[in-house]
């Protein structure tokens, strides 16, 4: 059964730092993984979506990168803003249109002003 | 496009009730998902429909919960007999059967409260 770690649960950084958040992975059979954000009370919003062929994606501030063969992505955000407060979620495919995502418990993120 | 809608946005029930949600894809989207999130949890997946073929359902789908796609198009998903335990804030995505990314859009959710 694959399981979804993220690291670590919360954060809290100063604006204008660059951070780092992780996900791990236990099965490295995936077809893609995604990485959402999640305002309070809210439902998600896709940033980016790796290809199990691919090692990266960037949006913007954001960098997303994926090693499959050890099961971890990270998720960089450059110069973190205030806005940037979510918590942010990892998930991964397993393919064939069976299971949908299976999702890590996110890192809730805050950023001080 | 206007992106996933659910109806409700919220839904307050009494236990023993039974309660109906409603999910309308990105247009053309032939892929459907629900899933349930508790309160600090990530969102676990519950059943998934290709066109109006339900393909999979998770063992979290008791015989309490019914899904259906009936024209391929808008979704539902009523859970009859409400317990506590459904409290939960149910979400719904799609995504396009055609080519190969397979990347899943969400809805705003909807969040039910059993009383």
């Amino acid at each position: 059964k694959q399981e979804v770690t993220q690291i670590p649960a919360a954060l809290s950084v100063p604006e204008g730092e660059n951070l780092v958040l992780n996900c791990s992975f236990t099965d490295s059979a995936i077809y893609n993984l995604q990485w959402f954000r999640q305002d309070p009370g809210k439902g998600l919003t896709s940033l980016l979506l790796i290809q199990s062929s691919q090692r990266e994606q960037t949006s913007g501030r954001l960098n997303a990168s994926l090693d499959k063969s050890s099961g971890r992505s990270t998720l960089y955000i450059a110069a973190s803003q205030p806005g940037d407060s979510a918590t942010y979620l990892c998930a991964v495919y397993r393919g064939g249109g069976a299971d949908g995502l299976t999702f890590g418990k996110g890192t809730h993120l805050i950023i001080q002003p | 496009d206007t992106g996933v809608s659910q109806n409700p946005r919220h839904k307050i029930t009494k236990r023993g009730q039974n309660v109906t949600f409603r999910c309308d894809p990105i247009s053309e989207h032939n892929r459907l998902y629900w899933y349930r999130q508790t309160l600090g949890q990530g969102p676990e997946f519950l059943t998934y429909f290709q066109n109006e073929a339900q393909l999979e359902k998770s063992r979290l789908l008791s015989d309490r919960f019914s899904a259906e796609r009936p024209k391929g198009s808008f979704s539902t998903l009523e859970i009859q007999r409400t317990e506590q335990g459904d409290s939960a804030m149910y979400l719904c995505a799609s995504s396009p059967l055609a080519g190969a990314i397979h990347e899943q859009f969400f809805g705003p959710g909807t969040r039910l409260t059993v009383l």
